[in-house]
């Protein structure tokens, strides 16, 4: 299977701390995309990240993308209660798919 | 705004029904997905279909199969349910196979 791993399963962090969580892939990508999904909803698009790219950021989002080690991450700082959520990465590999993660799910505590 | 529409939120039906999940798209996208997502094991492909009547089987087509008559319209049939196939099914669109615009999903239980 080409689909990425995120690290950790599961974070729970008091609001206006930093939250970071981890992506690995095992594949060679075009770009790499992070998404959001609340509870029982469909996911939304946060960011994404070309491989030729080492570092994006938008708002209080930051995403690193280190090809050499498959391996990308995503932090969000300044958490808020709202940020809760669980957070997916996704790749694009063979035949125009995407490849999506198991996920992280992240609670911040207000 | 940008829409991606499932036409039930939730559905329950019996083992050995036939199943119909429709998924409709205001963007004019090519291309069209169809996911499920199970605890655990995140999103799996089901099926992608990148123009009307063109499909590609995903990581797990078995079981079902999908129609594109439309370009708006992208089907998921699941022939005879059954109660494995109990899920969250996600459909999706894009434009140049980057950024998915998700549906709000149908929670399917088959009893």
């Amino acid at each position: 299977s080409q689909q990425g791993e995120e690290d950790p399963q599961a974070l729970s962090i008091q609001e206006g701390e930093n939250a970071t969580m981890n992506c690995s892939y095992k594949t060679s990508i075009n770009n790499l995309q992070w998404y959001r999904q609340n509870s029982g909803r469909g996911l939304v698009h946060l960011i994404l990240i070309r491989s030729n790219e080492r570092e994006k950021h938008s708002g209080r989002l930051r995403v690193t993308l280190d090809t050499s080690k498959k391996s990308s991450s995503l932090l969000i700082t300044a958490s808020r209660a709202a940020d809760t959520a669980s957070y997916f990465c996704a790749t694009d590999g063979t035949g125009n798919q995407f490849y999506f993660g198991t996920g992280t799910s992240l609670t911040v505590i207000p | 705004d940008v829409k991606v529409t499932q036409s039930s939120r939730y559905l329950v039906k019996r083992t050995g029904e036939k199943v119909f999940l429709e998924c409709v798209q205001d963007m004019d996208h090519e291309n069209m997905f169809w996911y499920r997502q199970d605890p655990g094991l995140g999103l799996r492909l089901i099926y992608f279909s990148y123009d009307v009547k063109m499909k590609e089987k995903g990581d797990i087509p078995e079981g079902y199969s999908v129609s594109r008559e439309k370009k708006e319209r992208f089907s998921l049939i699941l022939e005879s349910a059954s109660t494995n196939q109990t899920s969250m099914y996600l459909c999706a669109s894009s434009l140049y196979y980057e950024k998915l615009f998700f549906g709000s999903g149908t929670q399917l239980s088959v009893l």
